[in-house]
């Protein structure tokens, strides 16, 4: 069965910290995302990667870094975390080519304080 | 700007009868249509598709209809479950992303 892993479940940070979310796919798949979840404003992607060492920003990048060193692994960066970066993560791989589907991970819930 | 649009936030619908939830777009190279069902604490998962060469696309108790000059999908659910109770969320490819609406909440009752 394929799966996006995502390392943590839940997070409490506090604010200032340096947050980092793994992410981790067994797809061989060259394109991971990065979105972050908040009601009533839906899915918005914040990083993703076409391939090892590439990232491209997405709609809401700031606040936020990522890491691609090897295929499988995506990890998100939150470099001084902020009350305003409390949210559910969520972390999706796909095929080249592949905007017509992704699979996702379980999701992070992050909560700054 | 968003490009795909879910202007009910929540539909509460009872058990056995119909829901039906709406997407609206605003990009006309959009040519695909995904949704996604999303429990709390889990990832979105695909629900059902549908290709603009399509104005329809059936899968069980899933149908998904396309009007193209209307720039307008609808994801019908009958008879709805309380299983069927999630966030569902329209999107369409724009490159290698894509784009999600806002999502709406569906509450089926018993």
């Amino acid at each position: 069965d394929v799966k996006v892993t995502q390392s943590s479940r839940y997070l409490v940070k506090r604010t200032g910290e340096k947050v980092f979310l793994e992410c981790v796919q067994d797809m061989d798949h060259e394109n991971m995302f990065w979105y972050r979840q908040d009601p009533g404003l839906g899915l918005r992607l914040i990083y993703f990667s076409y391939d090892v060492k590439m990232k491209e920003k997405g709609d809401i990048p700031e606040g936020y870094s990522v890491s691609r060193e090897k295929k499988e692994r995506f990890s998100l960066i939150l470099e001084s975390a902020s009350t305003n970066q409390t949210s559910m993560y969520l972390c999706a791989s796909s095929q080249t080519g592949g905007g017509y589907g992704y699979t996702f991970g379980s999701g992070t819930r992050l909560t700054v304080v | 700007d968003q490009q795909v649009k879910q202007n009910s936030p929540s539909l509460s619908v009872q058990e056995g009868r119909i829901s039906i939830l709406n997407c609206d777009y605003t990009n006309s190279m959009f040519d695909y249509f995904l949704w996604y069902k999303k429990y709390p604490a889990e990832g979105p998962t695909f629900l059902i598709s549908i290709s603009s060469i399509k104005d329809k696309n059936e899968d069980g108790r899933f149908t998904v209809f396309l009007n193209k000059s209307a720039k307008h999908l609808s994801l019908h659910i009958v008879p709805s479950q309380p299983g069927d109770s999630a966030v569902y969320f329209c999107a369409s490819p724009y490159g290698n992303k894509l784009v999600f609406g806002a999502g709406t909440i569906l509450r089926v009752k018993s």
